[in-house]
C-alpha cells in the first residue's frame, strides 16, 4: 500500500514568505504528526491531528500552523519564514491516536526539505 | 515535559565489534521506540517496547527497556557496515500527549 505522501519534496523561499507543506497519510491512518528535523536540535514534534482536531502542540511560535482535512490529508503552513526555519519538516501517520493501549508506531513520509534564504 | 536523552551521539565502531546505544528518559514512559534513519532517508520504525523487561531482537540488533530505570538500549553484535546510520529512541509523554525523540546517535561502522 501507498506510504505517506509529502509534497514538495524541496523547496526554497526568503524570509518573509510563507510556505505550505502537504502530507498525504497511508490509507486508514487518522492520525498525522508533523516535526522539524534540524542537524541541532533533532526532531522537534510540531503537532498533531486526529480526526481533523488538533490534540496537541510543540513548543513553536504561532507562525506554524497546520490543518487536518476530512480525508486525512494534513498541511501545515509557516509565515513570516525567518532563516532558522530552514530544515526538514516530516510528516507521520499512524492507526492509533493518542491515549490508546496499543503501539502507537508513526510512519514517516521522505519530508520537506525548506531552505529559506 | 518528557524529555528523552541518547547516548553517544556519534560512534565510529569497526566491522565486528559489539556496542550499546543508551536512551534514557525523564517521566514516566512504559512505551519506547526505536527508529532508524538512513542518510537523506526518512525514518523507519525498527523496535516497539511496551513494557518493563521488553526484549526484541532483529538480526545483529537487540533493543530492551527498564521502566524502573527510565533506560533503554540497543545493543549492536558484530556490526556490519550496513548498519551505518542514525538511530533515534522516542517516548511517549502521557501527560502531554506527544511522542518526543532523542538527538539521534550517528553510527559510522568503517569496514
Amino acid at each position: 500500500k501507498a506510504g505517506v505522501t509529502q509534497t514538495p519534496r524541496y523547496l526554497i523561499k526568503t524570509r518573509g514568505q510563507q510556505v505550505t507543506l502537504s502530507c498525504s497519510p497511508i490509507s486508514g491512518h487518522r492520525s498525522v504528526s508533523w516535526y522539524q528535523q534540524t542537524p541541532g536540535q533533532g526532531l522537534q514534534f510540531l503537532f498533531e491531528y486526529f480526526s481533523e482536531t488538533q490534540r496537541n502542540k510543540g513548543n513553536f511560535p504561532g507562525r506554524f500552523s497546520g490543518r487536518q482535512f476530512s480525508n486525512s490529508r494534513s498541511e501545515m503552513n509557516v509565515s513570516t519564514l525567518e532563516l532558522g526555519d530552514s530544515a526538514l519538516y516530516l510528516c507521520a501517520s499512524s492507526l492509533l491516536g493518542r491515549g490508546s493501549s496499543g503501539a502507537n508506531v508513526l510512519t514517516f513520509g521522505a519530508g520537506s526539505r525548506l531552505t529559506v534564504l | 515535559e518528557l524529555k528523552v536523552e541518547q547516548n553517544p551521539l556519534f560512534l565510529s565502531m569497526q566491522e565486528g565489534k559489539n556496542y550499546t546505544i543508551y536512551c534514557n528518559y525523564s517521566t514516566t514512559s512504559d512505551r519506547l521506540y526505536w527508529y532508524r534513519q538512513d542518510p537523506g532517508k526518512s525514518l523507519e520504525s525498527l523496535f516497539v517496547l511496551l513494557s518493563n523487561g521488553a526484549v526484541k531482537q532483529e538480526g545483529r540488533l537487540m533493543a530492551s527497556l527498564d521502566t524502573k530505570a527510565r533506560l533503554s538500549t540497543l545493543h549492536i553484535t558484530a556490526a556490519v557496515h550496513d548498519l551505518s546510520a542514525t538511530y533515534f529512541c522516542a517516548g511517549e509523554d502521557y501527560r502531554d500527549d506527544k511522542i518526543i525523540f532523542g538527538k539521534g546517535t550517528r553510527l559510522h561502522i568503517l569496514p
